[in-house]
C-alpha cells in the first residue's frame, strides 16, 4: 500500500515571497491533516480536511495560510507571504475515517525560509 | 486546551537497561498514541491506546493507558542501540476534531 506522498521535500524561499505544498493522501483515507513541526518541537496541527471539508483550522494563521483539498483527495498548503518563523517540516497525514482510526504522516516538507 | 506533557524531555541510557516515559494529558480522552521519529524522518506509528487500562507490547517497547489518571507510559525493557530516536505522545480533540495534540518529545540516546 503506497504511503501518504508529499512534494517538494525542500524547499528554500526568502520572507514575503509565496510557497505552495502538496499532499496526496493514502488511497481511500477520507481524512486529511496538516501539521507544522518547528525544530526540536512536537508536531502542531494546522488544519483538518474530512473529504473536501474542514473540521478543524482553529490553528491556522489565515492571515497567511490557506489550505485546500479539492474533490476530497490530493490537498495543498500555501502560505503567503512567508515570515522568518514559518521555517518549519510541513506533515501531512490522512486516516481511514474520523473516530478511533490511526493517523499515517507523510516524509514532509522542509521549508526555509531566509 | 488540551495539553500534553511528556517526561523526561531528555534521556541518555545504557544498552540493556530499563526505563520508562511518561505521558500526562490534560482533558478528558480515550484515545493515546505513541509515534517515534528518527532524526530527518516523517512520524512512525507505534501504539494506538483506545481504552482505559488498555496495554499494547511490540518488542522491547510496552506502552499502557490510564484515563482516569490521564496518564500514559512507554516502558522500554533492556534499551538497544536501534530504539535511539525521539518518541512523541498525542492525544486527540475527540469528537469530529480528532486532529492531534502532540507533547514536546522524548529523546532518547542508547549508548552501545
Amino acid at each position: 500500500e503506497a504511503g501518504v506522498a508529499q512534494s517538494p521535500r525542500y524547499k528554500i524561499i526568502e520572507k514575503r515571497q509565496s510557497v505552495a505544498f502538496w499532499c496526496n493522501p493514502i488511497s481511500g483515507h477520507a481524512t486529511l491533516y496538516w501539521y507544522q513541526q518547528i525544530l526540536g518541537q512536537g508536531p502542531k496541527l494546522l488544519i483538518q480536511f474530512q473529504n473536501n471539508g474542514v473540521v478543524d483550522d482553529s490553528q491556522l494563521p489565515k492571515d497567511r495560510f490557506s489550505a485546500e483539498r479539492l474533490k476530497g483527495v490530493d490537498s495543498t498548503l500555501k502560505i503567503q507571504p512567508a515570515k522568518l518563523e514559518d521555517s518549519a517540516v510541513y506533515l501531512c497525514a490522512s486516516s481511514f475515517g474520523v473516530m478511533n482510526t490511526e493517523a499515517f504522516f507523510g516524509q514532509g516538507t522542509r521549508l526555509t525560509v531566509v | 486546551e488540551l495539553k500534553v506533557e511528556q517526561n523526561p524531555l531528555f534521556l541518555s541510557m545504557q544498552e540493556g537497561k530499563n526505563y520508562t516515559i511518561y505521558c500526562n494529558y490534560s482533558t478528558t480522552s480515550d484515545r493515546l498514541y505513541w509515534y517515534r521519529q528518527d532524526p530527518g524522518k516523517s512520524l512512525e506509528s507505534l501504539f494506538v491506546l483506545l481504552s482505559n487500562g488498555a496495554v499494547k507490547q511490540e518488542g522491547r517497547l510496552m506502552a499502557s493507558l490510564d484515563t482516569k489518571a490521564r496518564l500514559s507510559t512507554l516502558h522500554i525493557t533492556a534499551a538497544v542501540h536501534d530504539l535511539s530516536a525521539t518518541y512523541f505522545c498525542a492525544v486527540d480533540g475527540g469528537g469530529g476534531a480528532d486532529g492531534l495534540t502532540f507533547g514536546k518529545g522524548t529523546h532518547l540516546i542508547i549508548q552501545p
